[in-house]
């Protein structure tokens, strides 16, 4: 199988704009989460997706946003950039949804850098 | 707030020897402990699932032991290689939301 794809790999975008990041989950999951890590934090917790639902919601202010498609697909935006945006995004997928037990089967990434 | 740390941040050791991790996690509403390896310019890997008490996982050189009583992980790796220097990651699956709480992680060195 495939395994988990995200585009693009890297961005460099100024702040203000506002960014898309997409997520193909391995063939057959339905779960999608998302996470940010910047220099020193750990994977931060964005958002999880299940049967095109927002299941959980991190504690990020509401220009991160998301939606899951019918094929389970993930996109997730971020309006009006900041510097602090700046970071690399974690996709992971698992098949029944059950994040807390199943294993999380994680995508290379997209690095944005915001100037 | 699930807060969950790891030690030490940071490890550098010689090929061959033994090392071992240590993550801390609350005991209550505990679902999981996960362990993951993060290569360099690669994805997080998972490495073990634990559910249970007293769980004690094996894969390979690598291992790890569970104790949701007290709240703590241990990942233990014997006669590191280089090929192991990776950052090491657990994550706590617990609480009433589902969602994984990571860790800092551990960053290993292992010199040849």
């Amino acid at each position: 199988k495939a395994g988990v794809t995200q585009t693009p790999r890297y961005l460099i975008k100024t702040r203000g704009q506002q960014v898309t990041l997409s997520c193909s989950p391995i063939s057959g999951h339905r779960s999608v989460s998302w996470y940010q890590q910047t220099p020193g934090q750990g994977l931060q917790f964005l958002f999880e997706y299940f049967s095109e639902t927002q299941r959980n919601k991190g504690n990020f202010p509401g220009r991160f946003s998301g939606r899951q498609f019918s094929n389970s697909r993930s996109e997730m935006n971020v309006s009006t950039l900041e510097l602090g945006d700046s970071a690399l995004y974690l996709c992971a997928s698992s098949t029944e949804g059950r994040v807390q037990i199943e294993t999380q089967y994680f995508g290379p990434g997209t690095r944005l850098l915001v100037l | 707030i699930l807060n969950v740390e790891q030690s030490p941040q940071s490890l550098h050791v010689q090929e061959g020897d033994s090392t071992n991790f240590t993550c801390s996690f609350p005991s209550s509403n505990f679902y999981a402990l996960h362990w993951y390896r993060w290569e360099t310019a690669k994805s997080p890997e998972a490495l073990f699932v634990m559910t249970l008490n007293g769980d004690e996982k094996k894969k390979g050189r690598i291992s790890a032991t569970l104790n949701t009583k007290e709240g703590y992980s241990y990942l233990y790796i014997k006669g590191s290689q280089p090929e192991d220097s990776a950052t090491y990651l657990c994550a706590l699956g617990g609480g009433a939301t589902n969602k994984l709480i990571f860790g800092t992680g551990t960053l290993l060195a292992v010199q040849p």
